[in-house]
């Protein structure tokens, strides 16, 4: 019940294009979904969060849209560079649990 | 700026020693994370410690144990390293609520020979 499925597991997108990954979760208790993004050598750096409150937040050209009643949310990468080609983390938590729950990434390549 | 840091980047053992992976941060931080990275997997969690001297396991936690005798500091410690704990390891620190910004170190990638 703690987890969160991410998917695709890999994906291939044309520099201008939009990236969209997908998580599900089952724990209606999660109120806080938080993307992290890390580029190769590096750790997961946070990106962008949500709380249930709000269907969508954006910020640049990252959006997450938030799903309640399916228990889903997403992250899309507007006109996608090849500088955001990373690998993306969806999460899980919960207010007096400590452990962040993750999803088992994407990694997104942005060609020119 | 807030800052993980870990001991070392690289690492390479033999089958059956000891190895401690060392992380600190500078942000004064409640909770700490380790996590081992492997492609398809994603990040798993082998322990967390929410204060000094208190640890939890996590998914993953067989082969390992951890030490956190400062607050600064949490180690990880696999008691006699085996080749299929070849992987990307990672710590992060975090405030107490789970809804805050984990921050994460840049890895220490461990080869078992």
């Amino acid at each position: 019940q703690q987890q969160v499925k991410q998917s695709p597991q890999s994906l291939i997108v044309q520099k201008g294009g939009i990236s969209i990954i997908n998580c599900a979760y089952e724990n209606t208790a999660f109120d806080y979904f938080p993307w992290y993004q890390q580029f190769p050598g590096k750790g997961p750096a946070l990106l962008i969060a949500i709380r249930p409150d709000v269907s969508e937040k954006k910020e640049g050209r990252f959006t997450i849209s938030f799903n309640k009643s399916a228990k889903q949310f997403s992250l899309h990468i507007m006109d996608s560079q090849p500088g955001d080609s990373a690998t993306y983390f969806c999460a899980a938590g919960m207010k007096g649990y400590q452990k962040v729950t993750f999803g088992t990434g994407t990694k997104l390549q942005v060609i020119p | 700026d807030v800052k993980v840091t870990q001991s070392s980047r690289y690492l390479v053992k033999r089958t059956g020693e000891k190895v401690f992976l060392e992380c600190v941060q500078d942000m004064d931080h409640e909770n700490m994370f380790w996590y081992r990275q492997d492609p398809g997997l994603g990040l798993r969690l082998i322990y967390f410690s929410y204060d000094v001297k208190m640890k939890e396991k996590g998914d993953i936690p067989e082969g390992y144990s951890v030490s956190r005798e400062k607050k600064e500091r949490f180690s990880l410690i696999l008691e006699s390293a085996s080749t299929n704990q070849t992987s990307m390891y990672l710590c992060a620190s975090r405030e107490w609520d789970a809804r805050k910004t984990q921050y994460f170190g840049p890895g220490t990638r461990l080869l078992v020979l």
